[in-house]
């Protein structure tokens, strides 16, 4: 099993320039998440998805637009890239209430 | 914002030991879980308290929940330097709460000293 998949694992982008980083799932997962890292901040929420065509905003969803067409692919797209997303994100996935949530290696993103 | 906060921020200890993070919270919960993160690498869950639940056990690890002082504790025994890793305390919200929407808190990076 692959579990959650990131790709790609780095990227630098020019402010103004935009992206889509993928995550893919093969665990039949209904739930999913985009999180950002930043130092000393721990994960915040960008947004989640509970199924195929339904998702939501998080805590920090500005400048990141999703959609989730089937149950296993969850992109994350920067319209407009900024300084300010320089960022590791992290896609995650999930089955229901109380039960773990399931990460991906990440993805280093640098914008300049 | 962030709902957890684990304490201390770092941790530093010889192997063999025992370690003690400590995690609190501000809102109404459905669980709490604690995740680990090794250095440039995705977060690996470790355990999952439920919030009628207040003390778990899985191989080394102990984790509490005191949900009146809404505070939790991860006792990591018998450390060994493979142990060294950043551990995120994670929340899942009481209404409509599920893995999908975790607030974590800032972490706390453990240091097991050969």
């Amino acid at each position: 099993n692959a579990g959650v998949t990131q790709t790609p694992k780095f990227q630098v982008l020019k402010t103004g320039q935009s992206m889509t980083l993928q995550c893919a799932q093969d665990m039949n997962h209904e739930y999913m998440s985009w999180y950002r890292q930043d130092p000393g901040m721990g994960l915040r929420l960008i947004h989640y998805s509970v199924g195929a065509g339904i998702t939501d905003q998080g805590e920090v969803p500005n400048g990141y637009n999703v959609s989730r067409s089937t149950t296993e692919d969850f992109p994350l797209r920067l319209l407009s890239a900024a300084p300010s997303q320089t960022s590791v994100y992290f896609c995650a996935s999930g089955r229901g209430l109380n039960t773990e949530a399931f990460f991906g290696q990440g993805t280093r993103l640098t914008v300049v | 914002s962030q709902q957890g906060e684990e304490d201390p921020q770092a941790l530093s200890i010889q192997e063999g030991e025992n370690a003690t993070m400590n995690c609190s919270y501000k809102t109404s919960i459905n669980n709490l879980q604690w995740y680990r993160q090794n250095s440039g690498r995705g977060l690996v869950h470790l355990i999952l308290i439920r919030s009628n639940e207040r003390e778990k056990h899985s191989g080394r690890l102990r984790v509490t929940l005191d949900t009146s002082k809404k505070s939790s504790s991860l006792l990591i025994t018998a450390s060994r330097a493979a142990d060294t890793a950043s551990y995120f305390c994670a929340t899942a919200p009481n209404s409509g709460g599920s893995n999908y929407k975790l607030t974590f808190g800032k972490g706390t990076l453990l240091t097991v000293n050969p």
